[in-house]
């Protein structure tokens, strides 16, 4: 069946570090990738999306591209602040009518930026 | 302002005696759904509703009801809780599944003694 995997975590990072998050998938079709952060004691807020091959979702710095070719969808940011402490979701939409279009997430990465 | 509501947001519970987790969303969305949270697993779905009185089973339904009599709620049922539905739940909508953005409620944190 479809399914995401996503880099291992914890990461720590110092502030102004680059970052990148792994995630590739595994699916039949042409599914919606999505990426979704978790700041601690909330729930999910989508951080970007992309819908179709080559798409580049990007939001608050970070981005990631759709790679059909490769089946990733890699989360990076060029500067990352103590603000962006939190754990970071990949996932995939599965598609309506046999897996009810429900996200399929990885694990998750947590992300620790120190000042 | 636009958002999905959980109550209540922590419960300790003893197995066995039932309980409601309640969702609401003020939205209009017609899609609703639940998850778990659990350590090295990520999100797994538990059930989903695509509108009034439509429910289907997700990845892990087994201990959990869900009904959907008005389209702004999706309560969760645990009619005889165990220890291994101790877990993180959160409950999502949006305006349709698969590419649209789906918003999450605060989580429900439940712990089965």
């Amino acid at each position: 069946g479809d399914s995401v995997t996503q880099m291992e975590g914890p990461v720590t990072l110092s502030e102004e570090a680059f970052l990148t998050i792994n995630c590739t998938y595994t699916a039949t079709g042409y599914p919606s990738l999505f990426w979704y952060v978790q700041y601690p004691g909330e729930g999910l807020q989508l951080l970007l999306k992309a819908t179709k091959a080559d798409d580049k979702g990007s939001n608050k710095g970070f981005e990631a591209t759709y790679r059909k070719e490769t089946t990733s969808f890699h989360l990076e940011k060029g500067s990352v602040q103590v603000s962006d402490s939190a754990v970071y979701f990949c996932a995939l939409s599965g598609f309506l009518y046999n897996q009810g279009g429900k996200l399929i997430f990885g694990q998750g990465t947590e992300l620790s930026v120190k000042p | 302002e636009a958002q999905v509501t959980q109550n209540p947001r922590y419960l300790i519970t003893v197995t066995g005696k039932k309980l409601t987790v309640t969702c609401s969303q003020n939205m209009n969305h017609e899609y609703m759904s639940w998850y778990r949270q659990d350590p090295g697993l990520g999100l797994r779905q538990i059930y989903y509703s695509m509108n009034v009185e439509v429910t289907d089973k997700g990845d892990v339904p087994e201990g959990y009801k869900v009904s959907r009599k008005e389209k702004r709620n999706f309560p969760l049922i645990l009619e005889s809780p165990s220890p291994n539905q101790t877990s993180l739940y959160f409950c999502a909508s949006s305006l349709r599944p698969s590419s649209y953005e789906q918003y999450f409620g605060p989580g429900t944190r439940l712990t089965v003694t």
